[in-house]
């Protein structure tokens, strides 16, 4: 059973830039949930994305956006980069969207924003 | 809203000794309540679980229990090991909604 995995690991992006992280969810998981995680703090909830649509989204900008695609993979795109954007960006896979909490997390992507 | 508050880190001891990983919550609704573990270089993985009041989750020697009337869900392990050494994260979801709630985690490192 292949896991989380997602790229890049690292990148250095400047202010204004945009950005595009990707993610293959768990074999078997529909829905992928991205987690910003600013250094010394918790996971913050970005969206979560089911069946390809979106249903259900945190405290984040419309400059955060999403797609999933049928193979249940995802990208997580940010445009116009700011220095508080500076985090480690997680996705996580699960069965289903029902909010059972069982989520199964990438290492994630470390984006630098200078 | 919904919020979790964890123990303040870091936290050293020496191997073998006992832990406990304070966690409080508040939150609408009725929580299911988790801890999460990220050991160096690796993602988050699930730890445990508990779904209402009273349950007590369990996994690899750690246990906490799901206390309403306080709002908690210490974690705590008998006999500490060096391999325990990561970052905990208290968590919880309301039945229904799609987030994780994470507090901020603590960092634990074992000393042989």
């Amino acid at each position: 059973e292949t896991g989380v995995t997602q790229s890049p690991t690292h990148l250095i992006k400047t202010r204004g830039q945009q950005v595009t992280l990707r993610c293959s969810s768990q074999s078997g998981h529909n829905t992928v949930s991205w987690y910003q995680q600013a250094l010394g703090q918790g996971p913050q909830f970005i969206f979560q994305y089911y069946r390809e649509e979106e249903n259900g989204r945190g405290n984040f900008p419309p400059r955060f956006s999403g797609l999933q695609f049928p193979n249940y993979s995802s990208e997580l795109n940010v445009n116009a980069l700011e220095l508080d954007d500076s985090a480690l960006y997680l996705c996580a896979s699960s069965r289903d969207y029902a909010g059972t909490g069982e989520l199964f997390f990438g290492e994630g992507s470390r984006l630098t924003v200078l | 809203g919904n919020s979790v508050t964890q123990m303040e880190g870091p936290v050293t001891l020496s191997e073998e000794a006992f832990l406990t990983i304070n966690c409080t919550y508040t939150a609408t609704g009725y929580p299911s309540l988790f801890w999460y573990v990220q050991y160096p270089g690796e993602g988050l993985q699930l730890l445990l679980k508990a779904t209402k009041a009273d349950d007590k989750g369990s996994n690899k020697g750690f246990e906490a229990t799901y206390r309403k009337e306080t709002t908690s869900f210490h974690l705590e392990k008998g006999s500490v090991q060096v391999s325990d050494s990561a970052v905990y994260f208290c968590a919880l979801v309301i039945q229904g909604a799609q987030k994780l709630v994470f507090g901020q985690g603590t960092r634990l490192t074992i000393n042989p």
